[in-house]
């Protein structure tokens, strides 16, 4: 089955720099690369996602990359500020359809 | 649009009880959802894929016997926790496809905490 691996679990950046957090995925069918931004105790919000016939897709400071030949994504925070500190998830669908999740990133932005 | 809701929110209850979670599609129809599991600083799990109108599909490792799966029509899906332990403690969270778009994008509820002493 599909397998996502995420990186870094942790990721401290200071306010107006740039983040970047990696996933790779393993199953070569999967068209479908959403990332979530979840605050405490509340829902998954989709913040972007970029399907496999895409490269690349950009909404005001967030990006997404999407490699299908290494099968590797990356999501792009620019220009941070202290409200983007979450846990952020990449996830990639299998080959059914269904959700797998990366474990994770917790982002945390430093005035 | 696109709305997701799920009943309770909150819920404690003894150990050997059973409780039942309801995950809501309110304004499209859900040909499926499905029910994710979380533990304090882990990712979403997924348990079980819920088909309307067929069984409920689920994830390698999850007992059916022990969660229920009812999807009776195109906007409810329930999920029982049945004979509930401590270990069973978590964060259920819910998510459906909206049928009607034919998209892969799925709408996720508020979540339920479930807390069993």
């Amino acid at each position: 089955g599909e397998n996502v691996e995420q990186h870094p679990s942790t990721l401290s950046v200071q306010e107006g720099d740039s983040a970047v957090i990696k996933c790779t995925y393993s199953d070569s069918a999967s068209n479908y690369f959403p990332w979530y931004k979840q605050e405490l105790g509340k829902r998954p919000q989709l913040i972007i996602d970029i399907r496999s016939n895409v490269g690349e897709k950009k909404d005001q400071r967030i990006a997404v990359t999407l490699n299908k030949t290494a099968k590797h994504f990356s999501l792009h925070i620019t220009e941070t500020q202290p409200e983007d500190s979450a846990v952020y998830f990449c996830a990639a669908t299998d080959s059914w359809g269904k959700l797998q999740f990366g474990a994770g990133t917790q982002v945390v932005v430093t005035p | 649009g696109a709305v997701v809701s799920q009943h309770p929110s909150r819920v404690i209850c003894k150990s050997g009880t059973s409780v039942k979670i309801e995950c809501r599609s309110l304004d499209f129809q859900a040909t499926t959802m499905f029910w994710y599991r979380q533990f304090p600083k882990q990712s979403l799990m997924l348990m079980a894929t819920s088909n309307e109108g067929s069984k409920a599909t689920y994830e390698q490792g999850v007992e059916k016997d022990k969660f229920l799966i009812n999807h009776a029509s195109l906007t409810l899906s329930t999920l029982t926790v049945t004979s509930a332990h401590p270990e069973d403690s978590s964060f259920y969270i819910c998510s459906a496809r909206d049928a009607g778009q034919g998209v892969d994008e799925q709408f996720f509820g508020p979540g339920t905490r479930l807390t069993v002493l």
